[in-house]
């Protein structure tokens, strides 16, 4: 069945570093793909999202591209901020089945001052 | 603003009782959803519904019954609350395919 699997955590990072969180995936058909962020104590918020192939969701400063040839969607910031610790969360869109979600387990971020 | 917002954020209930979680949205999803959250197991999904008086199992629906009478409401009961069920419950709602959802700041239930 579909599935989605990241890189896990923690991640741990110095303010302005470089950030990637990978994520596969395995898909019946051409499902859309999001990333979620959770902070800390609340819901999920929508971070960003690519619904065909090559498309780039872009948002905040952080960006991933829908490559189809690789199975992924990796999540990537040039320069990271305190603010942005959280904990990250794929997602795909299962074929087929309406709106439902399959996510990934979550990795949390950590960044340092 | 537009919110999706769940009745209580911390909820401790014994073994045995029936628990309702309630869930209220504001932006005319049609789809409404349950999930709850493990350490490691990220959101599985519970039970969904895409219309009044509909709904079908999610992929972990053991011990629990769901409710959506009206548009706005979408209520998660666990018939005989277990321990096993203590998590972090979050409701969603969403318009459909491809369309992103939208999430309640969530409920930590324990079962004692």
């Amino acid at each position: 069945g579909d599935s989605v699997t990241q890189m896990e955590g923690p991640v741990t990072l110095s303010e302005e570093a470089f950030l990637t969180i990978n994520c596969t995936y395995t898909a019946t058909g051409y499902p859309s793909l999001f990333w979620y962020v959770q902070y800390p104590g609340e819901g999920l918020q929508l971070l960003l999202k690519a619904t065909k192939a090559d498309d780039k969701g872009s948002n905040k400063g952080f960006e991933a591209t829908y490559r189809k040839e690789t199975t992924s969607f990796h999540l990537e910031k040039g320069s990271v901020q305190v603010s942005d610790s959280a904990v990250y969360f794929c997602a795909l869109n299962r074929y087929n089945q309406g709106g439902k979600l399959i996510f990934g387990q979550g990795t949390e971020l950590s960044v340092k001052p | 603003d537009v919110k999706v917002t769940q009745s209580s954020r911390y909820l401790v209930k014994r073994t045995g009782e029936k628990v309702f979680l309630e869930c209220v949205q504001d932006m005319d999803h049609e789809n409404m959803f349950w999930y709850r959250q493990d350490p490691g197991l990220g959101l599985r999904l519970i039970y969904f519904s895409y219309d009044v008086k509909m709904k079908e199992k999610g992929d972990i629906p053991e011990g629990y019954s769901v409710s959506r009478e009206k548009k706005e409401r979408f209520s998660l009961i666990l018939e005989s609350a277990s321990t096993n069920q203590t998590s972090m419950y979050l409701c969603a709602g969403g318009w459909g395919v491809n369309q992103p959802q939208h999430f309640g700041d969530g409920t930590r239930l324990s079962i004692l």
